[in-house]
């Protein structure tokens, strides 16, 4: 079965510091990760995706990703943060010939002027 | 915009009743997946199809049912409704549905109140 941790449930930082949300995973098989973000009372907006290649996954919005095989993590970053990035953010992973979508339980991040 | 929409937007309804959410996926997708979110089981998969063929199945109760149709749009059908029925209901739509790899892109959603 996958599975997917998200070990924070708030990230709280000023604005123009570095963000970072956390991601483990757990799946059979090479990971298919993805990132999403959810602002109050809309569906969820794809961020940026891993498949293969190069461990850093650049996407949306200056937001950038890290996949860590050995520690299977997925951390979502932004070197800077803005007022307007304070959301509802989701990782999610498939893996192998699974086409179910496993989300975490997501992190609300508020970033403060 | 994501491309995909959502019919109706919200619905309150009794309980014991049955509902019908519609869903049409972006253009040129051929997948379609339904979800639910609510605060204590958070963003559940229920169900996928794939060019008019169920493809995937999730947590979905037997009382939900789901189709999607020759022009590709689904339509999620509750019945029997209970309290704990309540919640955000989304359609997500991508172009494969055979390839894990394609991202998803969601509707807006459908909020479901069930009194």
């Amino acid at each position: 079965a996958q599975s997917v941790a998200q070990p924070e449930d708030q990230v709280n930082v000023a604005e123009g510091n570095p963000l970072t949300v956390k991601c483990t995973y757990s799946v059979s098989g090479n990971p298919y990760l993805f990132w999403y973000v959810q602002y109050p009372n809309r569906g969820l907006q794809f961020l940026l995706k891993y498949i293969t290649g190069d461990n850093l996954v650049k996407g949306s919005y200056g937001f950038e990703a890290e996949f860590n095989k050995s520690q299977t993590s997925f951390h979502l970053k932004k070197p800077s943060a803005l007022v307007s990035d304070s959301a509802l953010y989701f990782c999610a992973v498939r893996g192998g010939d699974d086409y179910k979508l496993s989300f975490g339980a997501g992190t609300t991040v508020t970033v403060r002027a | 915009d994501s491309g995909v929409t959502q019919t109706p937007k919200h619905l309150i309804t009794a309980t014991g009743q049955r509902v019908t959410l519609r869903c049409s996926p972006r253009s040129g997708d051929l997948s379609v997946y339904w979800y639910q979110q609510s605060l204590d089981q958070g963003l559940q998969f229920l169900i996928q199809y794939y060019n008019g063929e169920e493809r995937a199945k999730g947590n979905i109760l037997e009382r939900f049912s789901a189709q999607q149709f020759p022009d590709l749009h689904s339509e999620l059908n509750l019945s029997s409704l209970e309290l704990g029925d309540s919640a955000l209901y989304f359609c997500a739509s991508s172009v494969g549905g055979g390839d894990s790899s394609y991202e998803q892109y969601f509707g807006p959603g459908t909020r479901l109140t069930v009194t």
